[in-house]
């Protein structure tokens, strides 16, 4: 079955460290790639998004995402977290029909 | 430009209770999908609509639930009679190309959510 598979439940990090979430997808054809972020008590937004073209996506609030086709994965990376960033982050498939499909999710607290 | 917006925020009801969840789109969004996520788990997708019409409603998980879209406008999922595995948090999407940028917003817009919890 098509899935994301995000393989940390719960991060726990102290501010300005580095962050690295990973999502692994079970697609083999052309798949659109996605990273969400839920801040407590707000609705999901887009962090990033890969469609095609360089692998390497930046998104908003400094985050970035590699696509690794080899490897299925488009693992969620930061260079130094901040407390605001204490969120749940999901990583999403979008495998061509108008339905996405969600990881499990990852919380992250970052410690002041 | 207004958001998602989705009613209630919570609701807290007895098993074999209705429950009616609603649905706002933003303005001008032909697309409207239904997830949802139970405690734990991955959100899941239950039903896409194409103005009042639905177009994908594979994920839906049993008949107890009966999503409308009156007019193209907002949506409705009602729960009947509500069951204890049918908590969780029900989102709400919209998007009038999930793959075109444009003046409208790029892709899936979310609401916040209904936090269902069936006692």
């Amino acid at each position: 079955a098509q899935s994301v598979s995000q393989h940390n439940h719960h991060v726990i990090l102290s501010e300005a460290a580095s962050l690295e979430l990973g999502c692994n997808y079970s697609y083999g054809g052309t798949v659109n790639l996605f990273w969400y972020v839920q801040y407590p008590g707000q609705h999901l937004q887009l962090l990033l998004k890969y469609f095609s073209g360089d692998p390497l996506v930046k998104g908003i609030k400094g985050f970035e995402a590699e696509f690794i086709k080899s490897k299925f994965s488009f693992n969620l990376r930061k260079p130094s977290v901040q407390w605001s960033d204490t969120a749940e982050y999901f990583c999403a498939a979008h495998p061509g029909f108008q339905k996405l499909v969600f990881g499990t999710g990852t919380r992250l607290l970052v410690s002041p | 430009e207004a958001g998602v917006t989705q009613f209630p925020s919570h609701s807290v009801i007895e098993k074999g209770q209705t429950v009616t969840l609603r649905c706002d789109p933003i303005s001008g969004h032909d697309n409207l999908y239904w997830y949802r996520r139970v405690m734990g788990k991955e959100i899941k997708f239950l039903l896409h609509f194409v103005k009042e019409s639905k177009q994908d409603e594979s994920g839906m998980p049993n008949n107890r639930f009966l999503a409308e879209r009156t007019g193209g406008t907002y949506s409705t999922l009602k729960v009947q009679p509500a069951e204890l595995e049918d908590s969780g948090v029900y989102f709400c999407a919209s998007s009038q190309d999930p793959f075109t940028e444009g003046a409208l917003g790029y892709g899936y817009t979310f609401g916040s959510g209904t936090r269902l919890t069936v006692v």
